[in-house]
């Protein structure tokens, strides 16, 4: 089955630096890798997908980037603020209906 | 739209009671999903719903975990008896369609706190 490993666990960052965070997976079948921000307390929220037909997405300050040969997928934060302080989570699938978590990254943003 | 609304937000209870968690999805989204999360074990699918009709529920971890989603408008985990180690944050998402076609609209969660 899928397994979605997600680098680093915590990440400490100056505000205004870019923060980056990888994840691998071992399904090649895998299609979907979506990513969610989870603050303290509060629900995981999406803030971006990919499917595996496109390589790099981009929204503002937050992109993700995919490669397919090599299975992973990283998400990239430019410019951080205090607010982008969150765990953030991403996940992948396949044809069937399961999303595949990694564990988390708790990005911290120093003043 | 009001989002999917979960109660209660927290519980905290003893071990060897029952425990029911409710789920209010959001309209026009067909597939629901009970999630867990604890620090160690992050985020765990329990049981997945498309049209009332649950799908897998190989993720729910006992007998003592039941889930039922009547109709379009409610659904709900059920723990009995409740243990310690039950505690947890239990989600309630929804997604359009069948699943993996997009987004994850989670509810607000429901704390849990077994003694």
């Amino acid at each position: 089955g899928e397994n979605v490993e997600q680098h680093p666990s915590t990440l400490s960052v100056q505000e205004g630096d870019s923060a980056v965070i990888k994840c691998t997976y071992s399904d090649s079948a895998s299609n979907y890798f979506p990513w969610y921000k989870q603050e303290l307390g509060k629900r995981p929220q999406l803030i971006i997908d990919i499917r595996s037909n496109v390589g790099e997405k981009k929204d503002q300050r937050i992109a993700v980037t995919l490669n397919k040969t090599a299975k992973h997928f990283s998400l990239h934060i430019t410019e951080t603020q205090p607010e982008d302080s969150a765990v953030y989570f991403c996940a992948a699938s396949s044809s069937n209906y399961q999303l595949i978590w990694g564990a988390g990254t708790k990005l911290i943003i120093k003043p | 739209d009001a989002g999917v609304i979960q109660s209660p937000r927290h519980e905290v209870t003893e071990m060897g009671q029952e425990v029911t968690l409710r789920c209010k999805p959001i309209s026009g989204h067909n597939s629901l999903f009970w999630y867990r999360q604890t620090m160690m074990r992050g985020l765990e699918l329990l049981i997945y719903f498309n049209n009332n009709v649950p799908i897998d529920d190989s993720g729910m971890p006992e007998d003592r975990f039941s889930a039922k989603m009547p109709n379009a408008s409610f659904s709900t985990l059920k723990i009995q008896p409740s243990e310690p180690r039950d505690s947890a944050v239990y989600f309630c998402a929804m997604q359009r369609g069948v699943a993996n076609t997009g987004e994850l609209f989670f509810g607000e969660g429901s704390r849990l706190t077994v003694l």
